[in-house]
This record gives structure tokens, C-alpha cells and sequence, in this order.
């Protein structure tokens, strides 16, 4: 939505195992943030990508989170030997004067 | 206790009815507000930002109390279409970025 996707939409792991979403924002938006939701835990800021300044990694849970940001535009958010509370949905949002949301990638770990 | 919070309700009305939801913030930094409205499985819709004067838009009036730190959504004539949850959200940052500290949300039952 509003000129963001995010792939996959739907992403089901092993408890252990690696997994990379993908951001891709239409062009010409310099900041970039990712979010999860969870029940229980509402909407929780991950990282914060703001032009060519250092990224606010503030809200990250773990070391076994990491995102970048390529170019200036796609970003990849890594989630390295995931666990079952890593379960929730991933939001990539861009900001217009506000911030408008992805559709999410729905991630569930086993 | 939560920087941003909300009654998570859920506020079961008939349609035409008039509702109300509040959303009280801690840090007294906080700079610039929204409402969003998500649907279930979907992503959050900013639904309208709030200014210190309040502001107004067709059925929805968004007012900001910077002296008791909250802020209020007013959906005035409810039509089933308005059922979802309404999130709210601040932003400590001035000017037009940072990151937004959301509320857990409000559901809005809508019934004929």
C-alpha cells in the first residue's frame, strides 16, 4: 500500500533458520522505517533508516536482528536463527510528511 | 506502565452512534500525533493526523490536550464500515520524521 511492497507477503521457518524480508519503496522517499506487530506486544519500532545518516537501530530486540538499506531505496530486514518469538508481522513504512505502511510480511516460526 | 496507551475496548455501537476514544502519552517530549485505522490482517491506514487546534475531517474530529497529555478520535454518525482498530501514535521528533510509539489500539464494533 501506498507505494510500498514487501515480499513475501507470508513466510513460515524452523525454529533456527535464517530468514530475510524484503522492503522495496518507490523511489525518492529517504526515510524508511520497519515496525512489528505481535499480539500482545502491539506496534513496535525495529529501525529507522534516515538518508545517508547512521540508521537508529534503537528498537532491534537482538543481535540476531540486522536491516540495511541499499542505494538508498530496497532495505532487507535479516533475522538470524529465528526463534518462535520472532512470530509477528514485519511492517516496512516510508515517509511523506507521515509515515504510510507496506502490507506487512506475515512471518511464523515453528 | 506502556509510553502510549489506550482502552483496548472493544466499543460494540449501533450505527449512527457518536464514539469516542482517548489516547494518553507519557513523555511530555512527544510532538506530533496520529490516529491510524487497521483492519483485521491488514496493514495501518493513517486516518488523520492531529494539530494542536484539533482538526476536523467529514465525520472525524481529532482534538490534542497538551496540558493533560492525551489525545481524542470523535466519530460522529458510525456506519458499519467504520469497524476496525484505531491505533494511536506520537512522534517525539519535530519536524517530519523519527520513529512513531503506538498505542495497542481501540476496536470499534460497528452494529446495524
Amino acid at each position: 500500500g501506498a507505494g510500498v511492497s514487501q515480499s513475501p507477503s507470508n513466510k513460515v521457518t524452523e525454529k533456527g533458520k535464517d530468514v530475510e524480508l524484503r522492503c522495496d519503496p518507490i523511489s525518492g522517499h529517504t526515510a524508511l522505517y520497519w515496525y512489528r506487530q505481535s499480539l500482545g506486544q502491539g506496534l513496535e519500532f525495529l529501525i529507522y533508516f534516515q538518508g545517508n545518516s547512521a540508521p537508529d537501530k534503537s528498537g532491534l530486540p537482538s543481535d540476531r536482528f540486522s536491516a540495511e538499506r541499499t542505494g538508498g531505496s530496497v532495505s532487507t530486514l535479516t533475522i538470524q536463527r529465528t526463534q518462535q518469538e520472532d512470530s509477528a508481522v514485519y511492517l516496512c513504512a516510508i515517509e511523506r510528511n507521515e509515515q504510510f505502511f507496506g502490507p506487512g510480511t506475515r512471518l511464523t516460526v515453528l | 506502565r506502556k509510553e502510549v496507551e489506550q482502552d483496548p475496548g472493544p466499543f460494540n455501537v449501533p450505527e449512527g452512534a457518536t464514539v469516542a476514544f482517548n489516547c494518553t502519552y507519557s513523555n511530555s517530549a512527544s510532538q506530533s500525533f496520529f490516529w491510524y485505522r487497521q483492519d483485521c490482517r491488514k496493514e495501518p491506514k493513517l486516518l488523520m493526523s492531529v494539530y494542536s487546534s484539533g482538526n476536523e475531517d467529514g465525520r472525524f474530529t481529532a482534538q490534542l490536550n497538551r496540558a493533560s497529555q492525551y489525545i481524542s478520535l470523535l466519530i460522529r454518525d458510525s456506519k458499519l464500515s467504520d469497524s476496525a482498530t484505531y491505533l494511536c501514535a506520537v512522534r517525539r521528533l519535530s519536524g517530519n520524521t523519527g520513529k512513531l510509539i503506538f498505542g495497542q489500539g481501540t476496536t470499534l464494533q460497528v452494529k446495524p
